[in-house]
């Protein structure tokens, strides 16, 4: 069984500073992906990045960085020059390569931008 | 349209009572899916469909009726709900079913239900 962790329930950031976002995994499978999506207040869950755990880079895309250390099982989120835009609840999935529609998500982590 | 687009947005309904939330994704996808989010817990995986064909069914109560008549489209019928039943209910698609990685899942706003 994969297990998603975030410790953080709510974070508050000013605007234009950097943001992590902690997320941590269990799992016995030596192949797997991880996502982050994020959900604003209007509902959507918006696909932000993905590492699959053979990757060796970090994976970047735009603004959004994930920082992936495999021993410690962590794949943290790192949003950069934070927008009042960037408001909103931010979740960690994760699915197995072989399997990879099962998204396995996390509880969440609320992010409140302040300008 | 663009994307994947859900109906109604909000919808409030009594114990006996059937309706159905529609789904529809503009991404020429193979692969669709109910999630449901219910406060404090984690997004739930409800119905997994490929090519129109069901794949999961994650021990769903029968009052929870799925139905994809094509790619395009997936339904769920809602009949004789519980209160606990209230959540935002969330429909995704994907290019796949299996894709060997990084096969991310679009979702559409969600359709919040409040059951009396």
């Amino acid at each position: 069984a994969q297990k998603i962790t975030q410790t953080q329930p709510g974070m508050f950031v000013q605007e234009k500073e950097a943001v992590t976002l902690d997320c941590t995994y269990d799992t016995s499978d030596q192949s797997y992906g991880l996502f982050w999506y994020k959900q604003p207040s209007s509902g959507e869950m918006i696909f932000l990045i993905y590492q699959g755990s053979y990757d060796e880079q970090n994976a970047t895309e735009g603004r959004y960085s994930l920082n992936f250390q495999k021993a410690r099982k962590s794949a943290n989120l790192v949003i950069s020059a934070s927008q009042l835009g960037d408001s909103a609840m931010y979740f960690c999935a994760m699915t197995r390569r072989s399997n990879d529609y099962k998204l396995s998500f996390g509880a969440g982590t609320t992010v409140t931008v302040r300008a | 349209e663009t994307g994947v687009t859900q109906t109604p947005r909000h919808l409030v309904m009594g114990m006996t009572n059937k309706k159905s939330l529609k789904c529809e994704q503009h991404l020429g996808h193979n692969a669709m899916y109910w999630y449901k989010q219910s406060a404090k817990k984690p997004l739930e995986l409800m119905f997994v469909y490929s090519l129109e064909e069901r794949v999961e069914n994650n021990s769903v109560p029968s009052r929870f009726s799925p139905e994809c008549p094509n790619s395009s489209h997936l339904f769920l019928h809602l009949h004789t709900l519980q209160p606990e039943d209230s959540a935002l209910y969330l429909c995704a698609s994907s290019q796949d079913l299996v894709a060997g990685g990084g096969n991310e899942q679009f979702f559409g706003p969600g359709t919040r239900l409040t059951v009396l």
